[in-house]
């Protein structure tokens, strides 16, 4: 059964970075992308970014055009998103989640439990 | 980037009751639209995508219609463990994702 594993909660100080990583255990990595969403307190979800993994192709929504770099090891079948220059409204649950095997068009069939990001001085 | 707008914002039901959930984008997305469920403190889960396709393992009485801008989910007998928060997604701009803002279904 694959499962999508992801690093435990961080507690970062503004201006820092961070970087949440995403394990594919029971699989390798196949062509479908890995996908990073976020989820602030009490909001809903927000798209970050993508990578396909076996291409290491990526792309990043405008708004964290920049500031966000998503990357993938495929020897440890890992996936990283990176999130520099961090401001008290990233806060938030960061999931990473991967296409359907039906493809992009058909929403994100599993996804990691979560990691939470605190953003504190 | 298109917009998603669900309605209503929150709903009480009871169990055994039918309720359907709306989804409007802001411009044609055929039936690129995707549906979840989110239990608190746990991550969403695919219950449609394309409009109208159950994924596998989802319960029959969730269904899923609509094209273009209009797109609705209903789901019929509802049962104790539906009761969470559901979001519509947009894949038609794909890679370019967008979510609703959630509706959040309740128990009267």
């Amino acid at each position: 059964q694959v499962q999508l594993v992801q690093s435990g909660a961080e507690v970062k100080k503004p201006g820092s970075s961070v970087k949440v990583s995403c394990k594919a255990s029971g699989s390798t990595f196949s062509s479908n992308a890995i996908n990073w969403v976020r989820q602030a307190p009490g909001q809903g979800l927000e798209w970050m970014g993508r990578i396909i993994p076996i291409f290491g192709t990526t792309d990043y929504a405008q708004r964290f055009q920049g500031r966000v770099t998503i990357f993938a090891d495929e020897s440890t079948n890992t996936a990283y998103m990176d999130l520099s220059n961090l401001r008290s409204e990233d806060t938030a649950v960061y999931y990473c989640a991967r296409d359907a095997d039906y493809g992009p068009h058909a929403g994100f069939d599993m996804w990691g439990q979560g990691t939470m990001v605190t953003i504190s001085s | 980037d298109i917009q998603m707008t669900q309605s209503p914002s929150s709903l009480s039901a009871s169990v055994g009751d039918r309720v359907t959930i709306t989804c409007r984008a802001s411009q044609s997305i055929r039936t690129y639209l995707n549906w979840y469920q989110q239990k608190p403190g746990k991550a969403p889960t695919l219950l449609i995508y394309g409009a109208s396709s159950l994924q596998s393992g989802v319960p029959t009485r969730f269904s899923g219609s609509g094209s273009g801008t209009d797109f609705t989910l209903t789901i019929s007998n509802l049962q104790h463990e539906d009761f969470a928060t559901y979001y519509c997604q947009q894949s038609y701009s794909t890679p370019r994702y967008t979510f609703g803002q959630g509706t959040k279904l309740d128990i009267k």
